[in-house]
């Protein structure tokens, strides 16, 4: 167990749609990156946040933003969902070491 | 920019066997981070070690070694005796320390399969 959560596990839903993915952080750590896992692009970096403040950007996006709350916690907005938005997200925490979260397996249909 | 090449795409091996992964990476930066990842059928990714580019020996946990030399831009990892739970997807990844961020560039990854 790394000590980073992730919600839902699971998610399924239609094109056009909107949906929230959210990640906890292991206790202490301030930093919160999202992550995107595809048959076709791989594993690809998305955006970090620490405490608060977005640090890096990847190739993330237009539709999709992201926050991260006072708690710390974090949140994965994807809008106008599409086929190809179909992939495994995680969210990592961690100064250096980075810790991964089990995953929000996302279908589009 | 930053690359990391994971050749070898699948591999088999019969348990018991010492099977080595390759990575190679690019960067142009002097300090950089380097990491090993395995990524089992479950899913997760789990963290298996952290390199820093000062850093050129050797480690070793358990069965588990690496190999960093920095001449051939190489961070290879060894599995000795390899073991059925060993199957997994293996990432090799790669981070430069810019603004503050860490982000990981991943290789393609390197499917392993140990058949008892």
């Amino acid at each position: 167990d790394s000590g980073v959560t992730q919600t839902p596990k699971h998610l399924i839903t239609a094109t056009g749609q909107r949906v929230t993915l959210r990640c906890s952080p292991r206790s202490g750590d301030l930093s919160v990156y999202w992550y995107q896992q595809s048959l076709d692009q791989g594993l690809q970096f998305l955006i970090q946040y620490y405490n608060g403040e977005e640090r890096a950007k990847g190739n993330i996006l237009e539709r999709f933003s992201a926050q991260q709350f006072p708690d710390l916690h974090s949140e994965l907005n994807l809008s106008s969902l599409e086929l190809g938005d179909s992939a495994l997200y995680f969210c990592a925490s961690g100064g250096g070491e980075q810790y991964f979260g089990p995953g929000t397996r996302l279908t589009v249909t | 920019a930053q690359k990391v090449t994971q050749a070898q795409t699948e591999i088999s091996v019969v348990e018991k066997e010492d099977v080595t992964l390759d990575c190679v990476y690019e960067t142009r930066d002097t300090t950089y981070y380097l990491f090993w990842y395995k990524q089992p059928p479950s899913g997760e990714l789990v963290f298996l070690i952290r390199r820093n580019s000062f850093d050129e020996q050797n480690e070793i946990s358990g069965r588990y070694s690496w190999n960093f030399q920095k001449s051939t831009s190489s961070f290879n990892f060894t599995i000795t005796a390899s073991q059925v739970v060993d199957s997994a997807v293996y990432f090799c990844a790669l981070s430069e320390e810019s603004g503050g961020s860490e982000k990981l560039v991943f290789g393609k990854g390197m499917k392993l399969t140990v058949n008892p």
